[in-house]
C-alpha cells in the first residue's frame, strides 16, 4: 500500500468553526489531491497541487484552501465549516499527471461531521 | 449528462458467476481509463488500468471501446470477496489531463 496517512481519521465540529485536514506522505510523489465524497456524486475534486506551493482549484473548491509547504504534507483547510462540509475527505498522490502514470493512489480518509 | 457514467446496480450474483459492468464517459479526448474497487467506509484502491488492447489480471479483464466511449469489467469466478463497488474512472482531457473524473460507482453484492 502506497505510503498516505490523513488525519484526523474523524472530527465532529461546530459550524463556523474553522477546520484543517492533514494528509501526509511518504512516496516522494509531486502530485496530491483532496477529493470529497458524498452519496449520489461520487469522488469530487477540491484542489490539488503539483509540487511545493503550487496548488489550483479543483471543481468544489468554495470553501476551502489548501496549503503545500513541503512534498509530503498537503493541507487542506475549512475556513468556516458549514453543514454542506459534512462529508468523507480523501487525499490522494500521483507520481505524475500523466497518461497511465497518473493512477491516484488514496490515503484512509476524514470523516468530518459539522454540526 | 455526467461525464462518467455508471449502472448504480447493486449486482447481486452467486459465487462463481461472471458479472461484467459497464461505464461510458463524454470526453471523447480521454487518453487515461482505470477501474478502482472500493470497500464499505474504505478508501477506493485501484484494481487495474484499462488499455486499448484490453487487459487480464486473473479473474479480471477490462475492455475499451473508444469509438463507442465505453469501458466494460468482467469478473469471473466472482469470491464473496469481490463484493465491493466498483469506480469507472477516466482522466480529463486538454490542460485539465491531471484530473481524474470518478463515476459514482456501481455496487456488487456476491452471495454464497
Amino acid at each position: 500500500d502506497a505510503g498516505i496517512t490523513q488525519s484526523p481519521r474523524h472530527k465532529v465540529t461546530e459550524t463556523g468553526t474553522p477546520v484543517t485536514l492533514r494528509c501526509h506522505q511518504t512516496e516522494n510523489h509531486r502530485y496530491m489531491y483532496w477529493y470529497r465524497q458524498d452519496p449520489g456524486h461520487g469522488l469530487r475534486l477540491i484542489h490539488y497541487s503539483y509540487g511545493v506551493k503550487d496548488t489550483d482549484k479543483g471543481e468544489v473548491s468554495d470553501g476551502y484552501s489548501v496549503s503545500r509547504s513541503k512534498t509530503e504534507d498537503f493541507l487542506l483547510t475549512l475556513e468556516s465549516a458549514t453543514s454542506s462540509q459534512t462529508s468523507v475527505y480523501f487525499c490522494a498522490i500521483s507520481e505524475s499527471s500523466w497518461g497511465a502514470a497518473n493512477e491516484q493512489y488514496f490515503g484512509p480518509g476524514t470523516r468530518l461531521t459539522v454540526t | 449528462r455526467k461525464e462518467v457514467e455508471q449502472d448504480p446496480g447493486p449486482f447481486n450474483v452467486p459465487e462463481g458467476a461472471t458479472v461484467a459492468f459497464n461505464c461510458t464517459y463524454s470526453n471523447s479526448a480521454s487518453q487515461s481509463f482505470f477501474w478502482y474497487r472500493q470497500d464499505c467506509r474504505k478508501e477506493p484502491k485501484l484494481l487495474m488500468s484499462v488499455y486499448s488492447s484490453g487487459n487480464e489480471d486473473g479473474r479480471f479483464t477490462a475492455q475499451l471501446n473508444r469509438a463507442s466511449q465505453y469501458i466494460s469489467l468482467l469478473i469471473r469466478d466472482s469470491k464473496l470477496s469481490d463484493s465491493a463497488t466498483y469506480l469507472c474512472v477516466v482522466n480529463d482531457a486538454g490542460d485539465s489531463s491531471y484530473k481524474l473524473i470518478f463515476g459514482s460507482g456501481t455496487r456488487l453484492l456476491v452471495r454464497p
